[in-house]
């Protein structure tokens, strides 16, 4: 079982539309969440971190839910400019290799 | 302004030959990875320094090696380059362990 978890996709939807990504995690001990965004043939970069209570930015929400051990990404209003990969990442504390660990990423498609 | 670049963007090498990578940050940052991305694993992490002099395996190290003797630098050798190794390369940094990191532009190598 991989680490980290997402649904490839394509999520294909129409502008304005609302569409959420989940991904989940193996490593009950994971500590740092995040959700980068890479565009095609370009470097991955942060989107946001993910809290334990929940956060908003604009028109993105993530969500953590620790005891079913998944993350979630709301994108509401869905634009052109919001296709691309999401990618889902966590952070595994053990010994000396804290890393990050990355999913393979849900690509979304917003359609005009 | 700070940033991470990679150079070169592009390179084609034949099979058995040494091949370097170069990434260089001017953020100060101790902590440096280099990643490889191909279609279905996501980025998987090949080395890692913490700070100068030091130096750690990743998930996918065999035919590869890293040295750090400063700060803004972190090259990767393929000591003998073979086909498999034909990805696209991401060094990043961050100035913390489980913390946002930040992506050079990548490498795109193709092992002929």
């Amino acid at each position: 079982r991989k680490e980290v978890e997402q649904d490839p996709g394509p999520f294909n939807v129409p502008e304005g539309a609302t569409v959420a990504f989940n991904c989940t995690y193996s490593n009950s001990a994971s500590q740092s969440f995040f959700w980068y965004r890479q565009d095609c043939r370009k470097e991955p970069k942060l989107l946001m971190s993910v809290y334990s209570s929940g956060n908003e930015d604009g028109r993105f929400t993530a969500q953590l839910n620790r005891a079913s051990q998944y993350i979630s990404l709301l994108i509401r209003d869905s634009k052109l400019s919001d296709s691309a990969t999401y990618l889902c990442v966590v952070t595994n504390y053990g010994g000396a290799t804290n890393k990050l660990i990355f999913g393979t990423g849900t690509l979304l498609a917003v359609q005009p | 302004d700070a940033e991470i670049t990679q150079s070169p963007r592009h390179k084609i090498t034949e099979t058995g030959r040494q091949v370097t990578l170069a990434c260089h940050q001017t953020w100060n940052h101790n902590n440096m990875f280099w990643y490889r991305q191909d279609l279905g694993h996501g980025l998987r992490l090949i080395h890692y320094s913490y700070g100068v002099q030091d130096t750690n395996k990743g998930e996918v190290s065999d035919g590869y090696s890293v040295s750090r003797s400063n700060t803004e630098d972190l090259p990767l050798t393929l000591e003998s380059a073979a086909s498999s190794q034909t990805s696209v390369y991401f060094c990043a940094s961050s100035p913390r362990l489980n913390n946002e990191q930040f992506f050079g532009p990548g490498t795109r190598l193709t092992v002929l």
